[in-house]
């Protein structure tokens, strides 16, 4: 009974470069979220995906930053060129389909380096 | 602008003692909270958690209180363990088609043996 997975769990990157995070959603959850901490900070929310849908994307920069979460395989958040500010945790969440339904249960996370 | 806030960064209380960590928020839409725990390079863990019709809810060492009139909600555990060791957060959605999660900035909790 895997929880949420998360690859790779520490990546480095040089400015400029691209970073890609996978998630892998618990079984049964089709529900993806996006989180963000930067050091000393809370987790601030960036996106929320459904499969093959991104229904909220209020929290995500408008540039560089992409998400995804397709029919097959896990959802995908992609930085492009990135810079020192992108140096920071990222958790994936997910949780089940249904009204009435709050918890969101958290990945490890990748904690992205950017030198 | 914080919706969410966590006053204390830390606290620090005896084994066997109760821990209280409290949680502030702004906005009135806020229908559901819940309570995570984190430790170092883990992912935030969840703990308990409470709909805003209700004003208490329980589970095994861990009550969570909500007074809506105040915007404030605690967090109790006791007795606290050693092993409670890590830092809390709040959070709040209120729910609609995103249930995005707004969290607090956290409390750091050390249990002394």
């Amino acid at each position: 009974n895997a929880g949420v997975m998360q690859n790779p769990r520490h990546l480095v990157r040089r400015r400029g470069q691209e970073a890609r995070l996978r998630c892998s959603p618990m079984k049964g959850h089709s529900h993806v979220y996006w989180y963000r901490q930067l050091p000393e900070e809370g987790l601030k929310f960036m996106v929320y995906l459904q499969k093959e849908n991104i229904i909220d994307e209020s929290g995500m920069p408008k540039e560089r930053f992409s998400a995804e979460f397709p029919k097959e395989g896990p959802s995908i958040l992609r930085i492009q060129q990135v810079v020192r500010g992108d140096s920071a945790a990222y958790f994936c969440a997910s949780s089940q389909k249904g009204l009435g339904i709050h918890e969101q249960f958290f990945g490890p996370g990748t904690r992205l380096t950017v030198l | 602008d914080q919706q969410v806030k966590q006053n204390s960064p830390s606290l620090s209380v005896q084994e066997g003692r109760i821990s209280i960590l409290n949680c502030d928020y702004t906005n009135s839409m806020f229908d559901y909270f819940l309570w995570y725990k984190k430790y170092p390079a883990e992912g935030p863990t969840f703990l308990i958690s409470i709909s805003s019709i209700k004003d208490k809810n329980e589970d095994g060492r861990f009550t969570v209180f909500l007074n809506k009139s105040a915007k404030h909600l605690s967090l109790h555990i006791v007795p606290s363990q050693p092993g409670d060791s890590a830092v809390y957060f709040c959070a709040a959605t209120s729910g609609g088609a995103t249930n995005k999660l707004i969290f607090g900035t956290g409390t750091l909790l050390a249990v002394q043996p």
